[in-house]
């Protein structure tokens, strides 16, 4: 089945900075790959997600990057605020998965003032 | 996006009894799921909510551990049975309609054993 590795686990950046979260796949067919933001004590929420015919996606101040042939998908935030500071999920749907996502192990994001 | 309730938010309850959990989706949906998330981990699925027919569970979850029953395109429930304290988690249902869509989340529920 897919495998998603997520690094690094912990990430500190001052606010204004770009912070930068990679993960890596094992199922060549996977074809769907969602970040999730997840604040203390609340749900994992979608923040973006990327299909596999498409290299990058952007929203105002995230984007995420697709390469396929190195199996790997990266969240990008730009101008990091406070707010910006929860653990970040990345996530892949395997080729045959029938929508089953796996996780990665998650990235606690600190953005300091 | 599909709104998902899920209660109760949480429950504290004694070892060896059973507690079933709710999710309701505001619409009707495809695909159902259920994921156990222990403090500071990532989202572990439990098992595939199939309308109409039994639940299709992860490696490592059974049946008789985690009854599902999913009797329509917006109800779930999941059922955690003779709970220890290893079963404290957080339970999630999210929802998602169609393969490849995006997926979301309920609140969750807090559920310690003591």
């Amino acid at each position: 089945g897919e495998n998603v590795e997520q690094h690094p686990s912990t990430l500190s950046v001052q606010e204004g900075d770009s912070a930068v979260i990679k993960c890596t796949y094992s199922d060549s067919a996977s074809n769907y790959f969602p970040w999730y933001k997840q604040e203390l004590g609340k749900r994992p929420q979608l923040i973006i997600d990327i299909r596999s015919n498409v290299g990058e996606k952007k929203d105002q101040r995230i984007a995420v990057t697709l390469n396929k042939t190195a199996k790997h998908f990266s969240l990008h935030i730009t101008e990091t605020q406070p707010e910006d500071s929860a653990v970040y999920f990345c996530a892949a749907i395997g080729g045959t998965s029938y929508g089953k996502l796996t996780f990665g192990q998650g990235t606690i994001l600190t953005v300091h003032p | 996006s599909a709104v998902i309730s899920q209660k109760p938010s949480r429950d504290i309850c004694q070892r060896g009894t059973s507690l079933t959990i709710q999710c309701q989706v505001d619409s009707q949906v495809t695909m159902m799921f259920w994921y156990r998330q222990q403090p500071g981990q990532s989202l572990t699925l439990i098992a595939t909510a199939n309308q109409g027919s039994e639940a299709t569970y992860e490696s490592g979850f059974v049946i008789d551990k985690f009854p599902i029953s999913r009797p329509n395109l917006t109800f779930s429930t999941l059922t955690v049975s003779n709970m220890s304290p290893e079963d404290s988690s957080i339970y999630l249902c999210s929802a998602q309609d169609g393969y490849n869509q995006p997926q979301h989340f309920g609140d969750g529920t807090r559920l310690s054993i003591l």
